[in-house]
């Protein structure tokens, strides 16, 4: 198989503060990254897409402003949530696919966000 | 409305019991389709992929016609280890494997 680690698995922010959040393949690497978010009994959304060595390209109604995503290597993309607001408080979760290996999605655990 | 919609559930059901899930997708461009199973608070985990011809894993099956843009997956024999929320999952061409997530179908098998 193929592993992602994504770090912190779970975090509590005050208002007006940052995260962020690390997603790490172990294992293979990927050009391509990809961040969810899932509120409670919702279905996960797409977030943006993680280029490696280039800007991220993000859904509609998702501000590149406050959610930014770095992917400086083949092994690591991060989501920093800027100025954190309590309805940004949801379940994030990382994807990749590993390079060369067909098309299965491989997930991060999910860091589960509160803010307060 | 939503690329991806499911039953809504809950399916409550009996271990030893066969239950079936369905799925319609909106985008006729949709290329490859999967079941995820997701626990509660977990990252999804891929069940199996859904293939045209219809495909088979030990106790569940999955099946797809393209014509209707419908997919399902049954269940055979359920155990209580089955008990998880299904995601129908779609990835449409020019998306660049970005997968597009059902809301997902509970499911809770008692004894």
């Amino acid at each position: 198989g193929a592993v992602v680690s994504q770090h912190p698995s779970w975090v509590i922010c005050k208002s007006g503060t940052s995260v962020k959040i690390e997603c790490r393949s172990l294992d293979f690497q990927a050009t391509t990254m990809f961040w969810y978010r899932q509120f409670p009994k919702q279905s996960l959304m797409l977030m943006a897409t993680s280029n490696e060595g280039s800007k991220a390209t993000y859904e509609q109604g998702v501000e590149k402003d406050k959610f930014l995503i770095n992917h400086a290597s083949l092994t690591l993309s991060t989501l920093t949530v800027t100025s954190a607001h309590p309805e940004d408080s949801s379940f994030y979760i990382c994807s990749a696919i590993p390079l060369g290996r067909g098309t299965e999605a491989f997930f991060g655990q999910g860091t589960r966000l509160t803010v307060v | 409305r939503k690329e991806v919609e499911q039953d809504p559930g809950p399916f409550n059901v009996p271990e030893g019991a066969t239950v079936a899930f369905n799925c319609t997708y909106s985008n006729s461009a949709s290329q490859s389709f999967f079941w995820y199973r997701q626990d509660c608070r977990k990252e999804p985990k891929l069940l199996m992929s859904v293939y045209s011809s219809g495909n088979e894993d030990g106790r569940f099956t999955a099946q797809l016609n393209r014509a209707s843009q419908y997919i399902s997956l049954l269940i055979r024999d359920s155990k209580l280890s089955d008990s998880a929320t299904y995601l129908c999952v779609v990835n449409t061409k020019g998306s660049g494997y970005a997968l597009n997530f059902g809301k997902g179908t509970s499911l809770l098998v008692t004894p």
